[in-house]
């Protein structure tokens, strides 16, 4: 079982819907997880940051974790071309290493 | 000062050369890392380093050698190395786990091409 997975496939979204991408993860001990934004050719950009159960909003960004079902989710709101990058989720595990999932494309269509 | 400083931003060695990859930050984080990012996958952990120590090697290949030499700055040194390095090589750093941990933040990468 990978350590964070998130569903595969770019997601479309047309200009000013939600995005929704979730993800899950296998160490049931993690207590820090983040939601990092790369655009193509640079480097990953932290967004997001949770570390209790339920939601947390900066902006139109919420990020939602669930501790009991292992999951973590992140909604754009009024979603931007701008907002057109891949998504990694990532979790802090033991030993101070930050796993990645494979992260989801996502592509604003105005 | 919130940010992790890379150099050089680009990099063509050939397979015989020696080079060496740096980072520096000033935000007081602990612990520094190096990653590395192939085209379309997720950044993959190299190395980290705590205190100015080496805590984990992920079985990367001699070819491949960190060196932290103070708190501020971390080096990659890179010897022999094959076409198939060629990737986006990532620092971060953050704080240690138990105090603040917060998210890493990232440098900007060196776009490593080997010829």
């Amino acid at each position: 079982q990978k350590e964070v997975e998130q569903n595969s496939g770019p997601l479309s979204v047309p200009e000013g819907a939600i995005a929704s991408l979730n993800c899950t993860y296998s160490d049931r001990v993690s207590q820090s997880f983040f939601w990092y934004r790369q655009y193509s050719g640079k480097s990953p950009e932290l967004i997001m940051s949770i570390y209790s159960n339920g939601d947390k909003e900066d902006g139109r960004f919420t990020a939602q974790l669930n501790k009991a079902s292992q999951y973590v989710s992140l909604l754009i709101r009024d979603s931007q071309p701008s907002d057109s990058a891949t998504y990694l989720c990532a979790v802090r595990t033991g030993n101070n290493r930050l796993a990645f999932g494979k992260g989801n494309q996502v592509v604003v269509i105005p | 000062d919130t940010e992790v400083t890379q150099t050089p931003k680009h990099l063509v060695m050939g397979m015989t050369n020696k080079k060496s990859l740096k980072c520096e930050q000033h935000m007081g984080h602990r612990a520094m890392y190096w990653y590395k990012q192939k085209a379309k996958k997720p950044p993959e952990l190299m190395f980290v380093y705590s205190y100015e120590k080496l805590s984990i090697n992920e079985s990367v290949p001699s070819r491949f050698s960190p060196e932290c030499p103070n708190s501020s700055l971390l080096n990659l040194h890179l010897h022999a190395l094959q076409p198939e390095d060629s990737a986006l090589y990532l620092c971060a750093s953050s704080q240690i786990t138990g105090t603040d941990p917060g998210g890493y933040t990232f440098g900007s990468g060196t776009r490593l091409t080997v010829v």
